[in-house]
Formats: structure tokens, sequence, C-alpha cells
């Protein structure tokens, strides 16, 4: 029982370039999420998938894109990287989107964009 | 407009004492609070949830109270160890149909020995 993997670790950026976040959960949950962490800001959301199938944006949605490929699968797309972007990126899922569930935490992919 | 503030310096203490770690927020109106520690380079972990109309929660050496009028949760670790070393992070729900979390910038404690 692995719980939430992130691929990769860690990636470099150069400004423009693309690159897909993968995320997988294998504890059946409905709701996945992607946040970005920057130091002094908390964990802000980017977007999140209330259940395979759907998607809806956060609070920081622009210059990303995501895809709940099925319900384990939720993948993030920065398409024209942008140094703004260099921050640490977490998935997380959770059996619903409530506040009453607590969230499951990857372990994070450190992006650098130069 | 919204915010949770958690205080950005870090606390430092003595190894079994009480650590006491407080989450204050405006302009919400969350029927859930949660608090998550998190240890460099790795993701957040839930430790507690507090309902609106709990006025306490309590897990082994953690206790977490939820004052609704102050706007403010505070976080409790008893004999603390230096084990328990890290970054607390508070969430709270923002009271509206999202149920989406919203979450502090974590406040960092170190346990001396």
């Amino acid at each position: 029982n692995a719980g939430v993997t992130q691929t990769p670790k860690f990636q470099v950026l150069k400004t423009g370039q693309s690159m897909t976040l993968q995320c997988a959960q294998d504890m059946n949950h409905n709701s996945m999420y992607w946040y970005r962490q920057d130091p002094g800001m908390g964990l802000r959301l980017i977007y999140y998938s209330a259940s395979e199938g759907t998607t809806d944006k956060g609070e920081v949605p622009n210059g990303y894109n995501v895809s709940r490929l099925n319900k384990r699968e939720f993948s993030l797309r920065l398409e024209s990287a942008a140094p703004s972007q260099t921050s640490v990126y977490f998935c997380a899922s959770s059996e619903v989107t409530s506040g009453r569930d607590e969230q499951y935490f990857g372990p994070g992919t450190r992006l650098t964009v130069t | 407009s919204q915010k949770i503030e958690q205080n950005s310096e870090a606390l430092n203490i003595q190894e079994g004492k009480t650590a006491t770690l407080t989450c204050n927020y405006t302009n919400y109106s969350p029927a859930y609070l949660q608090w998550y520690r998190q240890d460099p380079g790795r993701g957040p972990v839930f430790l507690l949830l507090i309902r609106e109309n709990e006025k306490e929660k309590r897990k082994e050496r953690l206790k977490v109270t939820f004052d609704t009028t102050l706007k403010q949760s505070l976080f409790h670790i008893t004999a603390s160890q230096p084990a328990d070393s890290a970054t607390y992070l508070c969430a709270l729900d923002r009271g509206d149909s999202s149920y989406k979390l919203i979450f502090g910038s974590g406040t960092r404690l170190l346990v001396r020995p």
C-alpha cells in the first residue's frame, strides 16, 4: 500500500518548456488535489478533482492544466513553464471533497524553472 | 479579506515542556479545522480534526481546541520530545459549499533535548 506517489521527485526546466507531473493513489479515493507550496505562503490549491471525470480550478490555476486519467491518477501539466512556477508541488487525495475528510499527501515534486 | 495566520517565527522549547501553537482566521466560518505535521522534504501528514461544535479534541499527547467566537484554534503537544520537531499546519474548510481546505503557512517547532 504505497498511498500517494508522485513523479518526478525533482525537475529543472528552462522557461517555455513543458512538463507533466504524475500522481497516483491506491486508496480508492474519489477526490484528488494539486497544491503548490512556496516559502511563507502555505499550501495553495491549483486544481482539484472531486470525482473521476470532473476537475475544477482552485486558488491559483493560471498556467496549469490537469487530467483525471482514471480514479487512481491525476496529472498536472505546465504548458509553458515560467520562473514564477518554481515551487514544490504536492498531490493529495481524500475519500471525498469535504472539510471533514483528512487528506493524504504525496512526497512532492521540487520544480525549478530557470 | 479571508486569512489564516500562524506564527511564522519558530517556537523553540525544552524537551518535556508543553508546546502551544496558534492558528487564527478571519472572515471564514469553518465547520471543520484540521492540523497536519510536515517534516522537511516531505508531504504533510494529518494529525487531528475538530468540528465547530467541539471545544476540544485529544489524541495521545496532542490536544486541539477550537474557539469559533475568537476564531482561533490552539494545538498543544504535552511532554514534548525532540522527535516532535517539525512544521505544523492548520487547515480549515471555507464554510461554503466548495468544501475545499485552506491551509495556513505553518509554524516550525524545535524541541531541544
